[in-house]
């Protein structure tokens, strides 16, 4: 099956700085997200991005489809940033099924 | 406001003890599906639903059923809960049709169920 990986595993960041999450996936795809799980366990919808690049205050996404992958930038990080980054896939086989990457874990210390 | 809404979000059971939890969705959506997230294993699809009356497992369906008799609902229904059926459980919806059509999918706050 399609494998989803994403990278780094945990990252630590001081308050301000800046971050590119990567996820990479190992066959073609029809859809793909990014979420942020919050310290609540609440996923947020951050990006449909299935190609190209879009924008949302300080964060953006990045996918090259032809190249399997897609970039999360935060810039100027805030510690309400902190939680679990996830991409997400759908095959085009596969009933509308997300597949999930094991997350990046985002720690914004003050 | 557009949404997906779960009940309960929290709940302690015992096990054997058959129980529901709701999830509606307002943006008239066909699509819905349930998740269940655990540590080490991550976000697994349980059902899916393309539209009413239309249901279909997905990977880990075992011990669940779910019933599409309104576009809006889409209950997790649990006949005799057991202990590994402790989880967090997401409810997701989107306007997906089938191949080519928008699939971006919104979840509902989740659910935090404990079998004793």
């Amino acid at each position: 099956g399609i494998q989803v990986e994403q990278s780094p595993p945990d990252l630590i960041l001081q308050e301000g700085a800046n971050s590119t999450l990567r996820c990479n996936f190992s066959d073609s795809v029809n859809n793909l997200q990014w979420f942020h799980q919050n310290p609540w366990g609440q996923l947020i919808n951050l990006f449909y991005i299935p190609s190209g690049t879009k924008q949302n205050g300080r964060l953006s996404a990045t996918t090259v489809a032809t190249e399997r992958y897609s970039l999360l930038y935060i810039s100027s990080s805030q510690t309400t940033d902190s939680g679990v980054y996830f991409c997400a896939v759908v095959l085009y086989n596969q009933g509308g099924k997300l597949i999930f990457g094991q997350g990046t874990e985002l720690s914004v210390k003050p | 406001e557009a949404q997906v809404t779960q009940n309960p979000r929290y709940l302690i059971t015992v096990t054997g003890k058959k129980l529901t939890v709701t999830c509606s969705q307002n943006m008239n959506h066909e699509y819905m599906s349930w998740y269940r997230q655990d540590p080490g294993l991550g976000l697994r699809q349980i059902y899916y639903s393309m539209n009413v009356e239309v249901t279909d497992k997905g990977d880990v369906p075992e011990g669940y059923k779910v019933s599409r008799k309104e576009k809006r609902n889409f209950p997790l229904i649990l006949e005799s809960p057991s202990p590994n059926q402790t989880s967090l459980y997401f409810c997701a919806s989107s306007s997906y049709r089938g191949r080519g059509s928008n699939n971006e999918q919104f979840f509902g706050p989740g659910t935090r169920l404990t079998v004793l």
